[in-house]
Order: C-alpha cells, then structure tokens, then sequence
C-alpha cells in the first residue's frame, strides 16, 4: 500500500523558518517525481514545488520562488521554507506523480494526509 | 498565476447528472491533455478522480466522467449520490513558467 506521511509542521513566527518531511513507503520512491501541494483553511489547492525522481531537476510555484526549496534523499521528500509570511500558513501535502520518458505527467495520484503550518506572532 | 476557474458551487437531487466546468487559457487547459480532477471530503486528502483529460484510475465509479473542449475542461457526475457531496478541483500543466501547475478554485457540490 502506497503511504506518504507528513511531518514537521507548527508554529513559527513570521520571517522564520520550518523544515517538512514526507516519509514515502509501499512504493519504489525513486520511480516518481514528487511533489507538495498546500491548502490554506478554507481554501483551494495550491501547487508548491515538484522535484524529479533522482533530483537533478526541480521547480516552484511564484509564490514560494526563492523562499522554499524541494529536495529527496533515499525514501523522503523535504520542503525547506524560509522567509515565511502568514500567507504560508496551510495544510501541506506531499503528492506523488507518475512520468514516462518524456517527464513528469502531471497529475498527482497519491497524496498524504498534510502537515500544518501556521505562521503567526 | 492565475487559478482556473471553476464554479463555486453546483447542486443536485440523488439520481441526477452535475457538471463543472473549468476554464483556463491556451497556456494550459487548452494547450495540454495534462488536465485531472480531485475530489475532497471536508478533513480528508485529495482523490485522484480523472488523469489526463478523461481517464480514470482503477477504483474510480463510472459515473464519474470528463472531456475538454478548447480551453474548458469539464466533469460529469453521473446519477448523483450522497456520497459525491465534497469539493471538487480540476488541475492543469501550465507553460506559464519552465514548470507549473495550477488548480481550479474548487467546486463544491452539493446532494439535495
């Protein structure tokens, strides 16, 4: 069974930074490109950033460019958040996509629960 | 960039047909097949409902259903059930940037 579990979300004062984790198992982790996606409360869905599958590429959302940066190892997937404003503060999941020689085929077809992250003084 | 946009709310009594729509631009909705939709339950994660444009996982009822035309994208639910009332969001690549996706506003359905 496929698992992606969120963690390290909570608290933090504007301008800090937070460091997520999605542990990733009940599949060869390295086959898929992964990504995160946030949902602020009450919100819609927000694509953050996606990596691919041996990490050589990885892009970001506007919103987080230069502030957050997507990285894996072996069976995990991180997202490194600085610079945080209250409008960071969501739900974070960690979202896996399936790709074919050509690239990541854009659709997300396992999703964790999420994360929390609220970011207020 | 923008979202896509998608209806706020859409309703139905059990046993009848709803669809969404979701617009976007030739940038992406119109531009690509990599359109998919989620389903939400309030507390839950999003369900991959439909990949790329109008196929469905294993696991997903018939009665769920999707096309596109241009730049709208749509989904069908067919013979409405208590159980569809959640929110709904289309997603699509977008070549706004080197790499981007971006959803719909969401829609949320309602079973009467």
């Amino acid at each position: 069974e496929v698992q992606l579990v969120e963690s390290g979300g909570g608290l933090v004062q504007p301008g800090g930074s937070l460091r997520l984790s999605c542990a990733a198992s009940g599949f060869t982790f390295s086959g898929y490109w992964m990504s995160w996606v946030r949902q602020a409360p009450g919100k819609g869905l927000e694509w953050v950033a996606i990596m691919k599958e041996e990490g050589t590429e990885r892009y970001n959302g506007d919103s987080v460019k230069g502030r957050f940066t997507i990285s894996r190892d072996e069976s995990s997937l991180y997202l490194r958040m600085n610079s945080l404003t209250p409008e960071d503060s969501a739900l974070y999941y960690c979202a896996r996509s399936r790709s074919n020689l050509l690239g990541p085929r854009y659709f997300f077809d396992s999703w964790g629960q999420g994360t929390l992250v609220t970011v207020s003084s | 960039q923008s979202a896509l946009t998608q209806p706020a709310s859409v309703s139905g009594s059990p046993g009848q047909s709803v669809t969404i729509s979701c617009t976007g631009t030739t940038s992406d909705v119109g531009g690509y097949k990599f359109v998919s939709w989620y389903q939400q339950h309030p507390g839950r994660a999003p369900k991959l409902l439909i990949y790329e444009v109008n196929n469905r996982p294993s696991g997903i009822s018939d009665r769920f259903s999707a096309s596109k035309s241009g730049n709208t994208a749509s989904l069908t639910i067919s013979g409405l059930q208590a159980e569809d009332e959640a929110d709904y969001y289309c997603c699509s690549y977008s070549s706004i940037a080197t790499v981007a996706v971006i959803f719909g506003g969401g829609t949320k359905v309602t079973v009467l």
